[in-house]
């Protein structure tokens, strides 16, 4: 399978915890991007890459959210003090040098209790 | 702020039928307009997408129309399988990275 995976595919935690999901892109791909979506409501951009270089990050991402995209290849986003509020679908993203047209990943859905 | 907007959260056609799903933007800056389609536990899918600098674009069975003036875009589908059913989603990008998506439409295509 070439396309992009994210692992895990579902994260139960406590409220407080720290979590990190991994997104694997499509190889050629240079540009990852993260998305996050509620229940009935569309993706929300959080934040992307070009290579390594973190270019764009949403006012979403609180404090308590980084990412990171070591050597331009996979990236991981972590959560840190998980709330309530962040349980979501954490989307992940690629493509190669056209934003318009973004390959998603299944998404890894966590549920913080 | 929504600036991305599907008023319609739901649709059913019947199969053989055209399907017409609808989205309408407030910010006149958007220059790349895209539909995406969503199964269930998968991610979304990209369809079909028009630049600013046209009206129309078609792709097989898929055809988005752009009205810029009254800001509205529309998807097409003709005509409508059952495979079609998903959730579909319209996104806007302006000289960035970032797409906006709105809170999609889920079609049901009824044998």
């Amino acid at each position: 399978d070439t396309g992009v995976s994210q692992d895990p595919r579902h994260k139960i935690t406590k409220r407080g915890q720290n979590v990190t999901f991994r997104c694997d892109p499509i190889s050629e791909h240079n540009r990852l991007y993260w998305y996050r979506q509620t229940l009935g409501q569309g993706p929300e951009f959080l934040t992307y890459f070009q290579n390594e270089a973190q270019l764009e990050k949403s006012r979403l991402l609180s404090d308590r959210f980084s990412a990171e995209r070591p050597k331009g290849s996979f990236s991981t986003l972590e959560i840190q003090r998980t709330e309530q509020g962040d349980s979501a679908m954490y989307l992940c993203a690629s493509s190669f040098d056209r934003p318009d047209e973004q390959f998603f990943g299944p998404g890894t859905r966590l549920t913080v209790l | 702020d929504q600036q991305v907007k599907q008023n319609s959260p739901s649709l059913s056609v019947q199969e053989g039928r055209i399907s017409i799903l609808n989205c309408d933007y407030t910010n006149s800056m958007f220059d790349y307009f895209l539909w995406y389609k969503k199964y269930p536990a998968e991610g979304p899918t990209f369809l079909i997408s028009i630049s600013s600098i046209k009206d129309k674009n078609e792709d097989g069975r898929f055809t988005v129309f752009l009205n810029k003036s009254a800001k509205h875009l529309s998807l097409h589908i003709v005509p409508s399988q059952p495979g079609d059913s998903a959730v579909y989603f319209c996104a806007a990008s302006y000289n960035t990275d970032k797409l906006i998506f709105g809170t999609g439409t889920r079609l049901q295509v009824f044998p």
